[in-house]
């Protein structure tokens, strides 16, 4: 079983539709990441957050400590989101410790 | 500073040859990780410093393998003898302690 598990795997919507993307982790972590991935490899860091919830624009990431889950939102999603979601989770001291990935979730909106 | 910065971008290598990456940091970030990502997959640890000083190693950075940091600021990454299960996406990332990531555009390695 991997330490960090994220559902689902593959994702397809259409253009205005609210997306939710799931991380489930095992260990005791210091912060957990959401991640952004476009085609061609460069990794864009969308939240870092060790409680409640954060908001940037569309975007809400939640996380639970006491269930060790955190979910991904997307309001009114656009094309221009398709793009690999990655949860990673921190467990070392410190907020800025080396990282555990999920395999990252495919997401596609359709016009 | 324009971010993480690696290069080259792209590396097209015959099996057996050595290969270097470099990474540049911004450079006010203490920490500097090196992660690899094959396809389909998500990243996997290979290495981190704190300044100049490596403090960590996966299992998965095997003999093959040596980065550095010299003075703290750039890094580079060596692979010797490469093989094709070396072909992967190289990650650079670097943050300062307690704060979080920016992550480099990454170095995609083909073996042939």
């Amino acid at each position: 079983k991997n330490e960090v598990e994220q559902s689902p795997q593959n994702l397809t919507a259409q253009e205005g539709e609210f997306i939710t993307i799931n991380c489930s982790y095992s260990v005791g972590i210091s912060a957990l990441h959401w991640l952004q991935q476009h085609p061609g490899g460069g990794i864009v860091s969308l939240f870092m957050l060790s409680s409640g919830k954060k908001k940037h624009g569309r975007l809400i990431a939640t996380i639970n400590i006491q269930e060790k889950h955190s979910s991904l939102h997307i309001t009114a999603s656009h094309p221009r989101d398709s793009a690999v979601y990655i949860c990673a989770v921190g467990s070392g001291e410190t907020s800025g410790s080396r990282l555990t990935f999920g395999e990252g979730t495919q997401l596609t909106v359709n016009p | 500073d324009t971010g993480v910065s690696q290069d080259p971008r792209h590396k097209i290598t015959k099996r057996g040859q050595n290969v270097t990456f470099r990474c540049d940091p911004i450079s006010e970030h203490n920490r500097l990780y090196w992660y690899r990502q094959t396809l389909g997959q998500g990243p996997e640890f290979l290495t981190y410093f704190q300044n100049e000083a490596q403090l960590e190693k996966s299992r998965l950075l095997s003999d093959r393998f040596s980065a550095e940091r010299p003075k703290g600021s750039f890094s580079t990454l060596e692979i010797q003898r490469t093989e094709q299960g070396d072909s992967a996406m190289y990650l650079c990332a670097s943050s300062l302690v307690y704060y979080g990531y920016t992550f480099g555009s990454g170095t995609r390695l083909t073996v042939v």
